[in-house]
């Protein structure tokens, strides 16, 4: 069975720390991608990987970095968490190139609170 | 670039139910459209998708037409169960075809 793991299902951090959200996949899939979820808003792309070490900003990229040392892993930080981004985290991979007809696999998410 | 609007929601409706939700696309050219749902506590997942003009995708007795004419890819289903009860998102692929985007999410509540 395919599988996305999000290390941590939910994280409360204070502002102005440093967070780090880990991903992993098993299925060997060159896509990588993070969105943000809240409601009202939807999923919203932050950043995304299409390769080793390759990273595109998304629609959203302020106040965050990814790493992807690994095919298999992708990280996203929070260099100083802030309020404003306490938000539910997903992960999703594919291995079509482009996604026009492949699937998003999804993790269950990670939900941030910054206090 | 591409975007999609889909219905308001929360929807309720009581189990045996039909069931509509809306989902517009404004798009260059004719791309893949999809319909993913996300249950309780998890993530998301495909639903179903449809790859071209007239295409009907289908999945677990949901349904969902792909109409170039009125901009659409409106999911049907004919007798919703309480099991159903999840969000619903629409999406598409962005305009240089590198990512999914989502529309907002229509929260279905079914009732027994």
């Amino acid at each position: 069975d395919v599988k996305v793991t999000q290390s941590s299902r939910y994280l409360v951090k204070r502002t102005g720390e440093k967070v780090f959200l880990e991903c992993v996949q098993d299925m060997d899939h060159e896509n990588m991608f993070w969105y943000r979820q809240d409601p009202g808003l939807g999923l919203r792309l932050i950043y995304f990987s299409y390769d080793v070490k390759m990273k595109e900003k998304g629609d959203i990229p302020e106040g965050y970095s990814v790493s992807r040392e690994k095919k298999e892993r992708f990280s996203l930080i929070l260099e100083s968490a802030s309020t404003n981004q306490t938000s539910m985290y997903l992960c999703a991979s594919s291995q079509d190139r482009a996604p026009n007809t492949g699937e998003l696999f999804f993790g269950e998410g990670s939900r941030l609170t910054v206090l | 670039g591409n975007s999609v609007t889909q219905m308001e929601g929360p929807v309720t409706l009581s189990e045996e139910a039909f069931l509509t939700i809306n989902c517009t696309y404004t798009a260059t050219g004719y791309p893949s459209l999809f319909w993913y749902v996300q249950y309780p506590g998890e993530g998301l997942q495909l639903l179903l998708k449809a790859t071209k003009a007239d295409d009907k995708g289908s999945n677990k007795g949901f349904e969902a037409t792909y109409r170039k004419e009125t901009t659409s890819f409106h999911l049907e289903k004919g007798s919703v169960q309480v099991s159903d009860s999840a969000v619903y998102f629409c999406a598409l692929p962005n305009q240089a075809g590198t990512a999914l985007i989502f529309g907002k999410g229509t929260t279905l509540s079914v009732s027994s």
